[in-house]
């Protein structure tokens, strides 16, 4: 079956605009997360869904950041006022809840280049 | 806090050798531990995946050790290819199941 999706596969955007990011998880699976990877680092962990509902948004770096999952499928990332600092690539991932041990399948992830 | 922490940054071989490469965590209360392997420009792929109750998985040429109470990992690559060229993350998972905490990778380059 299909992967992990994530749209667009590179976004370029200027400094204070808004940008949403999408995320298609593997059919039939109840988890969602969202991570950053900065160059040369590992990911980081933003947000996790458990279907609608944000089960742990503690990752968020600030309230410019904001996520939605509203049918427990797929989701956006939104970022408002956007920063340089912001440039990265936005990993999607999601998995079963209860099945291979909460093994998390990541998307080719959406690079984002704020200028 | 769970701090995940790689050890080589970097490491280039000759085609052919075994190599192993070094993960450590700080809480040892984890859920699981996921390698990941990473192409450039790529996302992550999935290679082992090990429950907190065991101690080792295989596939393949790769084999994945876990002691939890020394907080440790190791990814063991057999007669390494060029393939094999790519950064390798280790990641925990939390006890609740849910957040990874990743390492900053080790970049291995198998050279021909």
């Amino acid at each position: 079956g299909a992967g992990v999706s994530q749209t667009p596969s590179n976004k370029v955007t200027e400094k204070g605009k808004y940008v949403e990011l999408r995320c298609d998880p593997i059919s039939g699976h109840t988890a969602l997360y969202w991570y950053r990877q900065s160059l040369g680092q590992g990911p980081e962990f933003l947000i996790y869904f458990q279907g609608t509902g944000a089960a742990d948004d503690s990752g968020l770096p600030n309230d410019r950041f904001f996520a939605v999952r509203p049918e427990g499928s797929v989701s956006t990332l939104k970022i408002q006022r956007t920063e340089r600092g912001d440039s990265a690539v936005y990993l999607c991932a999601s998995s079963i809840l209860g099945g291979r041990i909460n093994e998390q399948f990541f998307g080719p992830g959406t690079r984002l280049t704020v200028l | 806090k769970q701090e995940v922490t790689q050890i080589p940054a970097a490491l280039s071989v000759p085609e052919g050798e075994n190599l192993v490469l070094n993960c450590s965590f700080t809480d040892s209360a984890i859920y699981n531990l996921q390698w990941f392997r990473q192409d450039p420009g790529k996302g992550l792929t999935s290679l082992l995946l090990i429950q907190s109750s065991q101690r080792e998985q295989t596939s393949g040429r790769l084999n994945a050790s876990l002691d939890k109470s020394s907080g440790r990992s190791t990814l063991y690559i057999a007669a390494s290819q060029p393939g094999d060229s790519a950064t390798y993350l280790c990641a925990a998972l939390d006890s609740s199941g849910s957040r990874l905490t990743f390492g900053e990778g080790t970049q291995l380059t198998v050279n021909p």
